[in-house]
């Protein structure tokens, strides 16, 4: 059974980073069948696809957050990272890191973090 | 981007009771070359991140009861889930990965009569 784990700070100063890793465990970030990717739900809101990386280092990233965003994978500790530059209040969310299946929908989830803006 | 939108926005149905709810895209996610829609459906329950469904439109997860199903093509999609079980209490989000960015459709929350 594969799990995913996020971790960070949960409270971000506004304009800083927003930095946040996820663990991957019973699966491998290596694997030629999977992305891996980060959702966000502001409280009470929907999701938002962040963006998704392979192992290779192949990225997608939602035009919405403009350059703001950066992911990253580390194989050899089996886990990928998200960068969120310059946040406001607006990135107030649970941030949730993901598994694609055999294609960008989302087979697993990590629980999810409340990462708050705020000064 | 493709725009996802659901109705009903709340949904209230009695046990036992079919569940009905609707998916449209704004353009097409239905892929020629291979006939697949690329449509999934997720389950959100309190305090829990979405559980998928459906994939490919119809296509049930594995461990997912059969009392649900997708169906649709194209532009427009259905949830159903045959028999409304208490567990199926849930807010319930449809989502396009025909093209990226991924979007997801507001949700719609499922809640017994």
């Amino acid at each position: 059974q594969m799990q995913l784990q996020e971790s960070g700070p949960g409270l971000v100063k506004p304009s800083e980073t927003l930095s946040l890793t996820c663990t991957v465990s019973g699966a491998s970030v290596s694997s030629n069948d999977h992305y891996w990717g980060w959702i966000r739900q502001p409280p009470g809101k929907g999701l938002e696809w962040l963006g998704s990386i392979f192992h290779s280092g192949t990225t997608f990233h939602n035009p919405s957050l403009k350059s703001r965003v950066t992911i990253s994978v580390d194989t050899s500790k089996n886990q990928f990272s998200l960068k969120v530059r310059s946040v406001t209040a607006a990135d107030t969310a649970v941030y949730s890191c993901v598994r694609h299946g055999g294609s960008y929908f989302i087979d697993n989830w990590g629980q999810g973090t409340l990462v708050t803006v705020s000064s | 981007d493709i725009v996802m939108t659901q109705s009903p926005d709340s949904l209230p149905v009695s046990l036992g009771e079919r569940a009905t709810i609707n998916c449209k895209s704004s353009q097409s996610v239905l892929y020629n070359s291979n006939n697949k829609n690329y449509l999934a459906w997720y389950q959100q329950k309190p305090g829990q991140p979405p559980k998928l469904l459906i994939y490919w439109a119809s296509t049930r997860e594995s461990g997912v009861p059969d009392r649900f199903s997708g169906s649709g093509s194209g532009t427009d999609f259905t949830l159903t889930i045959s028999s409304l079980q208490a567990e199926d209490v849930a807010v319930y989000y449809c989502q396009q990965y025909y093209v990226t960015p991924i979007t997801f459709g507001p949700g719609t929350r499922l809640e017994i009569k």
